[in-house]
């Protein structure tokens, strides 16, 4: 089943935000394969943080990804209007994909 | 780099086949991956298939309907669907995975559209 994310996050520019993404032992908890994702409205997806920490060439180094246990989490520094968007968290493997339910940043 | 085609409006019951186009890569290197969007909902990835084309994996919701295929030849990735359900209705994306096999997805195409409904 899905990973479990908040459903919406909120924050004022220039602060931080987390968002967390919780799974179990046989996802999120059995490996570093845990991505996150960003979408705009009418947008697809774009990859932000793969193998938990890892950041994609040319994404801000305000986004940083962390795992402890079963929970993975994102991480949003120093936030700007254009970082109001829908995040997804993955567990990927060789056979499948899990995503989050998805967790809609608000910029206030 | 991706470019999916073959969306549209089909009946419950019904069949529609997706394509994506490819360019940019030397495809068969990578494992690809359909995911579907519901509107107004999240990410619920639907089938991957090896570079090879030899290991196709499936949801299942969709397993026994769906049937993810490609051509090395002609750098094209494609989406069976049979039996098609309200619930398939969605926006359908395809994405390039790793070489290494695992179905993380980066990039992704700019989706289409399909509609299940009588």
């Amino acid at each position: 089943s899905a990973l479990t994310q908040p459903a919406s996050v909120s924050g004022s520019p220039g602060q931080s935000i987390t968002i967390s993404c919780t799974g179990t032992s046989s996802d999120v908890g059995a490996s570093n394969f845990v991505s996150w994702y960003q979408q705009h409205p009418g947008k697809a997806p774009k990859l932000i943080i793969y193998d938990v920490i890892v950041r994609p060439s040319g994404v801000s180094n305000r986004f940083s990804g962390s795992k402890s246990g079963n929970t993975a989490s994102l991480a949003i520094s120093g936030l700007q209007a254009e970082d109001e968007a829908d995040y997804y968290c993955g567990s990927y493997t060789i056979s499948s994909t899990i995503f989050g339910g998805g967790t809609k940043l608000t910029v206030l | 780099q991706l470019a999916e085609s073959g969306g549209g409006l089909v009946q419950p019951g019904g069949s529609l086949r997706l394509s994506c186009a490819v360019s940019g890569i030397t495809f068969n290197k990578y494992a690809m991956s359909w995911v579907r969007q519901a509107p107004g909902k999240g990410l619920e990835w639907v089938s991957g298939i090896s570079g090879s084309g030899d290991n196709t994996y499936y949801a299942d919701s969709v397993k026994g309907r769906f049937t993810i295929s490609r051509d090395n030849s002609k750098n094209t990735l494609s989406l069976q669907m049979y039996s098609l359900r309200a619930e398939d209705t969605a926006i359908y994306y395809c994405a390039k995975c790793s070489d290494s096999g695992r179905l993380l997805q980066d990039p992704w195409g700019q989706g289409t559209l399909v509609t299940v409904s009588s």
